[in-house]
C-alpha cells in the first residue's frame, strides 16, 4: 500500500544529543518536504527536496539538516538538540509535475528536548 | 509577503447543519488550492483540491473558488461531530525558487455540536 512513514512517532531526548528523524514514502513521489508545527500553530516549511541530491531550505530558518540520497527517503538531522527544537515535525511528499502539487503527510514525529 | 488568511474560529455549528469555511489569498497568479483537515495531535489530511473557478463537490464537501476575488471556501453539508477538526487552506506558490511549494493558512477550528 502506498504510504508515507515517519519514525519515531514520539521522541524525548536530552539537550545536546544528535537525532535523526526518519521519513520514507512508497508513493513514488519525487518531491518531499519537512514542516514544523507547534501545538495550535500553523505549519512552517523548513526543508524541501525536488529529487535525489536536491535539498533546499524552506521559509522558516531551522538548525536542522536534510539529505536525499534515495528517492523514497528524506531524513532530517539535528546535530545538537535544544529545548527550542521541541515541536512536531511533519514529512510530506508530492508528485513531480508542475501541476497540482497535492501533498500527502506522514503521521509526524513529536519531539521533546529536555 | 504572500499570505493565506483564515478566520481562526472556533466555528461552532449544530449537527446536521452546513459549515462554511473561508480563505483568502494574496498571490493573484495562484492556480492550485487545497483544503486539509487536521484532527488534534494528528497530521493534516488532504480532503479537497480545486484548480478552476466554480464549485467542486466530493460527497458532503464542496470547494468553491473565485480567483477574481481571491477567495476559496469549503462547505461541509450535514455536519457530523466527527467533522470537528482544524481545517487548513493551502495555496500553491507561483514565484521565485519556491515555485510549487504550498503556503498554509493558520487554520479554522470547527466544532460540530451533537
Amino acid at each position: 500500500e502506498a504510504d508515507i512513514y515517519q519514525t519515531p512517532r514520539y521522541l524525548v531526548i536530552g539537550t545536546g544529543k544528535k537525532i535523526t528523524l526518519e521519513c520514507s514514502q512508497t508513493m513514488g513521489h519525487d518531491k518531499m518536504y519537512w514542516y514544523q508545527q507547534d501545538p495550535g500553530m500553523e505549519l512552517h516549511l523548513i526543508h524541501y527536496s525536488y529529487g535525489v541530491n536536491s535539498t533546499e531550505k524552506g521559509d522558516l530558518s531551522s538548525e536542522s539538516t536534510v539529505s536525499r540520497i534515495r528517492t523514497e527517503h528524506f531524513p532530517l538531522t539535528l546535530e545538537s538538540a535544544r529545548p527550542s527544537h521541541t515541536s512536531q515535525y511533519l514529512c510530506a511528499s508530492s508528485e513531480a509535475g508542475a501541476g497540482s502539487n497535492e501533498q500527502y503527510f506522514g503521521p509526524g514525529t513529536r519531539l521533546t528536548v529536555t | 509577503q504572500k499570505e493565506v488568511e483564515q478566520n481562526s474560529g472556533p466555528l461552532s455549528v449544530p449537527e446536521g447543519a452546513i459549515a462554511s469555511l473561508n480563505c483568502t489569498y494574496s498571490d493573484r497568479v495562484s492556480q492550485s488550492f487545497f483544503w486539509y483537515r487536521q484532527y488534534s495531535g494528528k497530521s493534516p489530511e488532504l480532503i479537497m483540491s480545486i484548480y478552476s473557478n466554480g464549485d467542486k463537490e466530493d460527497g458532503r464537501f464542496t470547494a468553491q473558488l473565485n480567483k477574481a476575488s481571491q477567495y476559496v471556501s469549503l462547505l461541509i453539508r450535514d455536519s457530523q461531530p466527527s467533522d470537528s477538526a482544524t481545517y487548513l487552506c493551502a495555496v500553491m506558490m507561483n514565484y521565485g525558487g519556491s515555485q510549487g511549494n504550498l503556503i498554509f493558512g493558520k487554520g479554522t477550528k470547527l466544532s460540530v455540536k451533537p
